[in-house]
């Protein structure tokens, strides 16, 4: 699987967007970019996951370039409960769930 | 209703020891792991279970016996603990192999004195 780099930190105000990006500039053309983040003394929940397309949920939107080198997470109005630390992970499908989690973004969202 | 749940919570033990980890999931899904999060921080899957066989064992010292008596259950047992075991523990599962979509338990803190 392709390695990404985070930014090990970043401050965002509440109810601003957080725009947290990941490089992943080996990345195939089968591996998929996914995003998790672990609040404080919890297991990772996941955000989302993409493969080219743009994609949103509830949660956040994923911007993935064209040439998919890099993405981008968006939080489009970050709340207090949003401070954690947010992994990007690139990924083959059907790797029977295997993840490889790196040392991630940790957000701090201030009031 | 908590969909995946581990006990307990926190262990503190003896260097030496013999200690099991519990995981059940209610979520009907087919896959379970078991990570494991250092002092780092950093998460490192240690084993996967489909409808209870083992698919992954990420070169785990084999001290450490996972065992799924059914699809909704993943226990992990570990012999002769040693400092380096010291860690959080996570159990999560997914719909099936694909895995894209975890789900994780609260993690059990373990610490070997």
């Amino acid at each position: 699987d392709a390695k990404t780099t985070q930014p090990p930190s970043m401050d965002c105000a509440e109810g601003r967007a957080a725009n947290l990006p990941c490089n992943h500039s080996t990345i195939s053309g089968n591996e998929y970019v996914y995003w998790y983040r672990q609040i404080h003394s919890q297991g990772p929940q996941y955000i989302i996951h993409g493969l080219k397309n743009n994609e949103t949920n509830e949660m956040a939107s994923l911007i993935i370039t064209e040439d998919r080198k890099s993405s981008t997470l968006i939080l489009p109005h970050a709340t207090l409960r949003d401070t954690a630390v947010y992994y990007c992970i690139v990924r083959v499908a059907d790797s029977w769930g295997k993840f490889q989690f790196g040392a991630g973004t940790q957000v701090v969202v201030t009031p | 209703d908590t969909a995946v749940s581990q006990t307990p919570k926190y262990l503190v033990t003896q260097m030496g020891n013999d200690k099991s980890i519990k995981c059940e999931q209610n979520l009907g899904h087919d896959t379970m792991y078991w990570y494991k999060q250092d002092s780092k921080k950093f998460l490192k899957i240690m084993f996967s279970y489909n409808n209870k066989e083992l698919i992954i064992n990420e070169t785990v010292p084999n001290r450490f016996s996972p065992k799924s008596p059914d699809k909704a259950h993943l226990n992990l047992h570990i012999n002769s603990l040693e400092l380096g075991d010291s860690a959080v523990y996570f159990c999560a599962s997914s719909q099936d192999l694909g895995g894209e979509t975890q789900y994780f338990g609260p993690g059990t803190r373990l610490l070997v004195l």
